[in-house]
């Protein structure tokens, strides 16, 4: 069965650094989904994405997919506190488009003021 | 729109007991999925439901089971309650299956 494989676990940074993390899976990704979660809330949809190579955007935050697509990487530019939270990739595990879904286990992000 | 609403949001049961968790999802949206997250498993898939059957389905024991309701909303059951069962669980709904839109949740303490 296909995994998903989230490093760091953790990470703490000061305000206004920068950060990746990194989202392995031990087979070919469909299409890959980044989320953000507030302690103990609902997850919130940042992005998708879906064609080897690709990259998104959103404020200061960009994810890309590997052209092989086995790996993503979601990277924070000058990160603020509002980026704390636990970010989550998240990938379609059924090769029939079934929407049978999959999660990392999560890294945890703490920015410090 | 409204988002994704579950209810209750907390709730506390005693081994042994039953529990039904409450999912509408966002109008229009006919695919409901149900995930479990705890600290040591993370978020594990449940169920999905699709216009009112079960289109898939992760690796829980028979004793969690779901339905879908002709208006999209859905529940989800889990008797003969366990420690290990203390957990949030999350409900998403989507329009097709790919996005998912994430309720608040509903955080489930077994004693």
């Amino acid at each position: 069965s296909q995994e998903l494989e989230q490093s760091p676990q953790s990470l703490i940074v000061q305000e206004g650094k920068n950060l990746t993390i990194n989202c392995t899976s031990s087979k070919t990704l469909y299409g890959l989904y980044w989320y953000k979660q507030k302690y103990g809330e609902g997850l919130i949809f940042l992005m998708m994405l879906q064609k080897g190579g690709e990259e998104k955007s959103h404020e200061k935050i960009t994810a890309k997919l590997d052209e092989k697509k086995q790996q993503s990487s979601l990277h924070i530019t000058a990160s603020q506190p509002s980026h704390a939270g636990i970010y989550l990739c998240g990938a379609d595990s059924s090769a029939s488009g079934t929407y049978k879904y999959i999660f990392g286990t999560g890294t945890r992000l703490k920015v410090l003021a | 729109k409204a988002g994704v609403t579950q209810t209750p949001r907390y709730l506390i049961k005693t081994r042994g007991q039953q529990v039904t968790l409450s999912c509408s999802p966002i109008s229009g949206h006919r695919s409901v999925s149900w995930y479990q997250q705890t600290p040591g498993q993370g978020l594990q898939f449940l169920f999905e439901y699709f216009s009112e059957t079960q289109r898939n389905k992760g690796n829980f024991p028979g004793r969690f089971s779901g339905r879908q309701f002709s208006n999209s909303r859905s529940e989800m059951n889990v008797s003969t309650l366990e420690l290990g069962d203390s957990a949030l669980y999350l409900c998403a709904s989507s329009p097709w299956g790919y996005e998912q839109f994430f309720g608040p949740g509903t955080r489930l303490t077994v004693l």
